[in-house]
Order: structure tokens, then C-alpha cells, then sequence
């Protein structure tokens, strides 16, 4: 199936800790993105790469660290992680300028 | 200041129209887009409008006055499988390597038998 995937689906983990979310597109595209849903279902981008370099980076604390190893590939490292953490993250892909294509989301859930 | 307004909810009846209307005011305009969010689900593309006018597509159907800073989604024979939310997406104009959607609050769709 050419798509866009994420992993895990689900994480639930203690304040404090570090964790990550893998992001994998085989759609060919050329630039990927991070976005956060709150609870009140916002939509809020936080990370953009195109060909592996970063082009968007919102005001998003540094404790997240994307990492873009190759063109289909967008992971997110949280650091020390909060409760205000807690929300669905959504990794998407795109051909620049085009409609994004979203993963089915992974929702953190920060005790 | 990026601002993009959207009801927060609505309801209808199942066969019936109904328009979700979204206005923007943003830095920049480089394209509306829509998508399809059903409860616990990705977004899914719907629409994309760049220029003045209407783009039909089967029974969802997207307008847009760049002047007024207004777009709406018609959606056309509501089945009960329209129920979800809808998002509106303005991209702003930036530098040309660059893709950045400013999204609405969403509106929360409810179709009704």
C-alpha cells in the first residue's frame, strides 16, 4: 500500500522521559512535515523538511528534535516530555506546493 | 496576525446541502485547501482552491473570494458517512521552498437520519 506510516500508534509514558515517533512515506514525495492536534482538535504545524533539510520550524520548544535520515523518512525525538506533551501527532508528505497526505497519527499520552 | 474562522459545529439531515463557510485573514494567501477528518482518523484531502470561483468534485463542491477572504464546502446528498470534521487550510505565501498550512478550528459535522 503506498502510504504514509507511523509508529507507534499509540504511547503512553511517565513525565520526564524521552521518547520518538517514526514516520515513513512511500509516495515519492519531497518534503514532510510534523503537526500537533490538541485536544480541542487545532492542527498546528511544527516541523517541515523538504529533501532532508529543514524549511519550517515553529515556535515549538527545543526539547523536539526532528531528524530526517533520507527523503522518506521524518522521526521526532521529544525530550524530557510534559504533560502539556499529551495530544496526537501527525507526520504528512507532500510534493512541494501540493495537498499533504497524512499518517494515521500517533496519540501521546504524558502521566 | 494568521486567522482563520470556521462554526464550530453543525448539523443536517441526510440527503439534504449544507455549506461550511471559512474565513481568513493571514500574512500571506497561496491557496485553500479542506480536508476530511472523521473522529479518530487522519485528515483527508478534499479541495484546493487558488483562484476566485467554485471547483466541483462529485458531491463536495469549494468556493473562494480572495478579496473577501472567504470560502465555503458545499456538500451535496449528505450521507451519514459525512459526519466529521471539516478543516480549512490557508497556505501561506513564503519563500519558495516552503509549504506552510495554517489550519481552522475545524467544524464538527453531525448528519442526522
Amino acid at each position: 500500500d503506498t502510504a504514509v506510516s507511523q509508529t507507534p500508534k499509540y504511547l503512553v509514558t511517565q513525565m520526564g522521559n524521552d521518547k520518538s515517533i517514526k514516520c515513513e512515506q512511500n509516495l515519492g514525495h519531497d518534503t514532510m512535515y510534523w503537526y500537533k492536534q490538541d485536544s480541542k482538535k487545532f492542527l498546528k504545524i511544527m516541523f517541515s523538511y523538504n529533501n532532508k533539510e529543514l524549511i519550517i520550524n515553529e515556535t515549538v520548544p527545543n526539547r523536539f528534535s526532528p531528524k530526517s535520515p533520507d527523503k522518506a523518512h521524518l522521526n521526532l525525538h521529544i525530550n524530557s516530555l510534559e504533560l502539556g506533551d499529551s495530544a496526537v501527532y501527525f507526520c504528512a508528505s507532500s510534493h512541494i506546493r501540493n495537498e499533504q497526505f497524512f499518517g494515521p497519527g500517533t496519540r501521546l499520552t504524558v502521566l | 496576525g494568521q486567522n482563520i474562522d470556521q462554526p464550530t459545529e453543525m448539523t443536517a439531515t441526510e440527503g439534504a446541502i449544507v455549506q461550511i463557510n471559512c474565513t481568513y485573514q493571514t500574512s500571506g494567501f497561496n491557496g485553500l485547501f479542506w480536508y476530511q477528518q472523521h473522529a479518530g482518523e487522519a485528515p483527508t484531502f478534499l479541495s484546493y482552491n487558488v483562484l476566485d470561483g467554485l471547483e466541483e468534485k462529485g458531491r463536495f463542491s469549494s468556493f473562494l473570494s480572495r478579496s473577501k477572504g472567504y470560502s465555503y464546502l458545499l456538500l451535496k446528498e449528505l450521507q451519514m458517512k459525512d459526519s466529521a470534521s471539516y478543516l480549512c487550510a490557508v497556505r501561506d505565501r513564503v519563500p519558495y521552498n516552503t509549504d506552510k498550512l495554517i489550519f481552522g478550528t475545524g467544524t464538527r459535522l453531525q448528519v442526522f437520519p
